[in-house]
């Protein structure tokens, strides 16, 4: 198995107050994701990382941020919390970002609820 | 954008039966992945086929990208293969390729 955690692992909320989700890696891969899971919406892209301090927007960014400030380890932060990110947020990682190396591994997921 | 169609969204099975998965989708890509989301909620990685055919033990896949489908097969299924199978798609999207994920099919198999 790839070597992702995320942390914390289930996490309630209110309305209003900042989160951060963690996601690390051990395989030293370059690439890093999040997405989250509702559903009817299968995954979807919200951030991602292409190197150290390297990070752009991905299908539904509105009202999280990101950070990278290591190779291992990717943040994902919702500033102002909203019952609409009530989710499940997954972090995957990729060797290449790019075909044919981009097969990607999912970390175990963060259930995020917001009250 | 790209649309990525599952079907069926539901099969309910007896255990030891054969079962295929179909994933259509609507534009050219650069690859494909097949996953198994388990009852615990972990993706795991079944298949990584652009084009072809890739068996890995009970389980084998096939894309034909130039008819924009793909198949899973699932022969002699067994309790363990139930929860939900996704296909995703993988497409140019500036400094990546991202992935765009069907909604699914759950499969449920029953001794």
């Amino acid at each position: 198995d790839a070597g992702i955690t995320q942390s914390p692992r289930h996490k309630v909320t209110e309305t209003g107050t900042p989160v951060t989700l963690r996601c690390h890696q051990t395989e030293n891969h370059r690439y890093m994701y999040w997405y989250r899971q509702d559903p009817g919406h299968g995954l979807r892209l919200i951030h991602y990382s292409y190197g150290v301090k390297d990070t752009d927007k991905g299908e539904v960014s509105d009202g999280y941020s990101v950070s990278r400030s290591k190779t291992e380890d990717f943040l994902l932060t919702l500033e102002s919390a909203t019952s609409s990110q009530t989710s499940v947020y997954f972090c995957a990682i990729s060797e290449s970002g790019q075909a044919p190396y981009n097969e990607q591994f999912f970390g175990p997921g963060t259930r995020l609820t917001v009250l | 954008g790209i649309q990525v169609e599952q079907s069926p969204p539901d099969l309910i099975l007896q255990e030891g039966a054969n079962s295929t998965l179909r994933c259509n989708f609507s534009d050219s890509v650069n690859n494909l992945q097949w996953f198994h989301q388990n009852p615990w909620g972990q993706l795991i990685n079944l298949f990584y086929i652009p084009s072809g055919t890739k068996q890995n033990g009970r389980l084998s896949a096939t894309t034909v990208a130039t008819e924009r489908y793909s198949l899973l097969y699932i022969s002699s299924s067994q309790t363990t293969d139930s929860g939900v199978y996704f296909c995703a798609v993988e497409v140019p999207h500036y400094n990546t390729d991202k992935l765009i994920f069907g909604t699914g099919t759950r499969l449920q198999v029953f001794p």
